[in-house]
């Protein structure tokens, strides 16, 4: 069955500095997503990415974040200065519409 | 603006007793309905769907959700639970059009005891 995969599925970082989340979706998918899940709280809606483009954000998707689809297979979710509260795990997900999310194993972002 | 709500967060059971797992939804507008289960460490796994057609969907391993338009309930039930049930469910809904995103409820921690 075809995945979605994240990487690295773990990433520490010092406060303020830069960290790259990684995603390939499935191939024949057309909406791309992020999601954010602080530890014991609700899975978050943070980005939808369709047709190269960002089709809707949260108010969490601020300044710091952006995401890109640089060569047709990689959807790449950027954090340009981390805070301690950005310290989730982040899951990446494509769909076609309206079938269900494929997600991926998400990345343990930690902060310190 | 949709919202779901879990109001149930968490339910110890007995292994082989049943179990229902309760998810209600706000939304003025029509909406997909979804399930997904986490296991510990892992990602989000899509247990059933509703988009359309009978009320009842089921999932092949023994869960079953039904729609109710009326209640606005989606709840998620499997009449003999495992031990290997044992998990963080999540219901979800969306939009059925526009950018599909999930609004998810926060979660029902489902643990089988032996």
């Amino acid at each position: 069955e075809p995945e979605v995969t994240q990487t690295p599925s773990h990433q520490v970082t010092q406060m303020g500095q830069e960290v790259i989340l990684r995603c390939v979706p499935i191939s024949n998918h057309l909406y791309f997503y992020w999601y954010r899940q602080i530890l014991g709280q609700k899975v978050e809606f943070l980005v939808s990415f369709y047709n190269n483009e960002i089709s809707e954000k949260s108010e969490i998707f601020d300044d710091q974040f952006s995401v890109e689809r640089p060569d047709g297979s990689n959807f790449t979710l950027k954090i340009r200065s981390t805070k301690l509260e950005d310290s989730a795990m982040y899951f990446c997900a494509s769909s076609v519409p309206p079938d269900g999310y494929t997600f991926g194993s998400g990345t343990r972002l930690t902060v310190v | 603006a949709q919202s779901v709500t879990q109001l149930d967060s968490q339910v110890p059971v007995f292994e082989e007793a049943p179990v229902e797992l309760r998810c209600n939804y706000s939304s003025s507008v029509s909406v997909y309905l979804f399930w997904y289960v986490q296991y510990p460490n892992q990602g989000l796994q899509l247990l059933l769907k509703y988009l359309s057609g009978s009320t009842l969907v089921e999932s092949i391993n023994g869960f079953e959700a039904e729609f109710n338009k009326s209640q606005t309930s989606f709840h998620l039930r499997k009449p003999s639970v495992h031990i290997s049930d044992t998990a963080e469910y999540f219901c979800a809904v969306s939009r059925t059009s526009g950018t599909y995103k999930y609004i998810f409820g926060t979660g029902t921690r489902l643990k089988v005891l032996a």
